[in-house]
């Protein structure tokens, strides 16, 4: 099946450092990524969804400055976590998809930001 | 906002039971409904995409069910195995959202000898 690779997995920093996360579809041509975040006993919400070349679609809420996503090939995403602070730690996981929006999403094991 | 919810939140059977659980998604403007396994310390895994009302998928021992028109989808897992364990996450794609999930928090099953 699909791998997702996505590196680190755990992040302990101390506040005011820019944490840089990335995300490879290692056997497959992702069209689309998408980023979402996790807080403890909740679902994943989604962030952005970025296509190779163009800017990411950030969703409501979540600011475009703080949390920088470059999608520059179709097998690499990142997601630059600026200037983080304690209320930025969360468990950050992110998804590709092929070209068909019917296809379903193949997701990295995530990473644990923890800024101190 | 879209409200996907899941039920139960979490589960507890022995080896050799059926069992299942529900996830409830807005009725209108249906577009379709994943459903993923995630293991701890994995990757979540695409189990089912489903698009068509009165859809039935299945994979091994595990299917799944959708009703779009009421708005619910069900998942069973038949005779379940240790290796079950997992929290089973269905997410909702609205049309016009393109590939947008919106999730449920998921049932956390536990499968024990």
């Amino acid at each position: 099946g699909a791998v997702v690779s996505q590196h680190p997995s755990r992040v302990i920093c101390k506040s005011g450092t820019s944490v840089k996360i990335e995300c490879r579809s290692l056997d497959f041509q992702a069209t689309t990524m998408f980023w979402y975040r996790q807080f403890p006993k909740q679902s994943l919400m989604l962030m952005a969804t970025s296509n190779e070349g163009s800017k990411a679609t950030y969703e409501q809420g979540v600011e475009k400055d703080k949390f920088l996503i470059n999608h520059a090939s179709l097998t690499l995403s990142t997601l630059t976590v600026t200037s983080a602070h304690p209320e930025d730690s969360s468990f950050y996981i992110c998804s590709a998809q092929g070209a068909y929006s019917n296809q379903p999403q193949h997701f990295g094991d995530g990473t644990r930001l923890s800024i101190l | 906002i879209l409200n996907v919810e899941q039920s139960p939140q979490s589960l507890h059977v022995q080896e050799g039971d059926s069992t299942n659980f529900t996830c409830s998604f807005p009725s209108s403007n249906f577009y379709a409904l994943h459903w993923y396994r995630w293991e701890t310390a994995k990757s979540p895994e695409a189990l089912f995409v489903m698009t068509l009302n009165g859809d039935e998928k299945k994979k091994g021992r595990i299917s799944a069910t959708l009703n779009t028109k009421e708005g619910y989808s069900y998942l069973y897992i038949k005779g379940s195995q240790p290796e079950d364990s997992a929290t089973y996450l269905c997410a909702f794609i609205n049309t016009g959202t393109a590939s947008k999930l919106t999730f449920g928090t998921g049932t956390r099953l536990q499968v024990t000898l």
